[in-house]
C-alpha cells in the first residue's frame, strides 16, 4: 500500500518567516494530495490541495508543489503568523475509485512572535 | 464542503464496555469513513462505510471489535466494543466530497479506564 513520509516533524520559525513542511510518497499512480491544519483540540481542515496535473498551487500566504518523478510534495507557508501554528497533515489518495488517503506522521508547527 | 455531527463529543467508558459514536451530515454523501487518532498521533483509516453492505475495513481493525453501521446516505455509526485502555483515541467520522476531498467531523475523544 501507499505509504507517506513526512518532514520535519517539528518546526519552529519566527514570525514573518517562511516555513516549509515536505513529504513523500511511495505510490505512483497516487494523483491528489491535500494537506492539513489540526489545531489543538480541534479537527483537521482542509487547507490546500494539489492533484497530479499541476506542478504548484497556490491559495494567498500558502502554496503547495508537487514533483512526480521524485515523488514528493512540500507545503510552503510564507508571511507566517501566529495562528498558523498547528500540526500539518499531508496525505496522497490511494486506490482511485475508493477514495482512500494515507496521511503522514504530522509536523508540528509553532511560530514564534 | 459538509456539516458533519458527530456525538458524544467525549466520553470516559470503563473498561470491558462498548460505545457507539454516531455521525450526522447534513447532506446526501457515498463515502464515508472513520478514523482514529491516538494521541499525539497522525489519523490512520478504520474502515470504509459502505450504505448499504458491509463496511471494509483497513489491515488491523476487525469487524468484531469496530462494528459499523451506514443504514443510509447521511448517518453511520462507529461502535468501540469490549475496550480497554489502548482503545484511548479520538474517533473521526469523515466524508469525501468529490475525487479525494474528505471533511472530517468534530471529533469523539473516548479514554477508558
Amino acid at each position: 500500500g501507499e505509504n507517506v513520509e513526512q518532514h520535519p516533524s517539528t518546526l519552529s520559525v519566527q514570525e514573518g518567516d517562511s516555513a516549509v513542511i515536505k513529504c513523500t510518497y511511495s505510490d505512483s499512480a497516487s494523483n491528489y494530495f491535500p494537506w492539513y491544519k489540526q489545531e489543538l483540540g480541534k479537527r483537521p481542515q482542509l487547507i490546500i490541495d494539489i492533484r497530479s496535473n499541476v506542478g504548484e498551487k497556490k491559495d494567498q500566504r500558502i502554496a503547495v508543489t508537487l514533483n512526480k518523478t521524485a515523488k514528493h510534495f512540500s507545503l510552503h507557508i510564507t508571511e507566517t503568523q501566529p495562528e498558523d501554528s498547528a500540526v500539518y497533515f499531508c496525505a496522497a489518495l490511494t486506490n482511485f475509485g475508493n477514495e482512500k488517503l494515507t496521511f503522514g506522521t504530522g509536523t508540528r508547527l509553532t511560530i514564534i512572535p | 464542503s459538509a456539516v458533519i455531527s458527530q456525538k458524544p463529543s467525549r466520553d470516559i467508558c470503563q473498561r470491558g464496555t462498548s460505545l457507539t459514536i454516531q455521525c450526522q451530515v447534513d447532506s446526501q454523501v457515498t463515502m464515508m469513513f472513520w478514523y482514529r487518532q491516538q494521541p499525539g498521533q497522525s489519523l490512520t483509516l478504520i474502515a470504509t462505510a459502505n450504505q448499504g453492505s458491509e463496511a471494509t475495513y483497513e489491515s488491523g481493525f476487525v469487524i468484531d471489535k469496530f462494528p459499523i453501521s451506514r443504514p443510509n446516505l447521511t448517518f453511520s455509526t462507529l461502535t468501540v466494543s469490549n475496550m480497554s485502555p489502548e482503545d484511548s483515541s479520538i474517533y473521526l467520522c469523515s466524508v469525501g466530497l468529490s475525487a479525494g476531498e474528505l471533511f472530517f467531523g468534530e471529533g469523539s475523544r473516548l479514554t477508558v479506564l
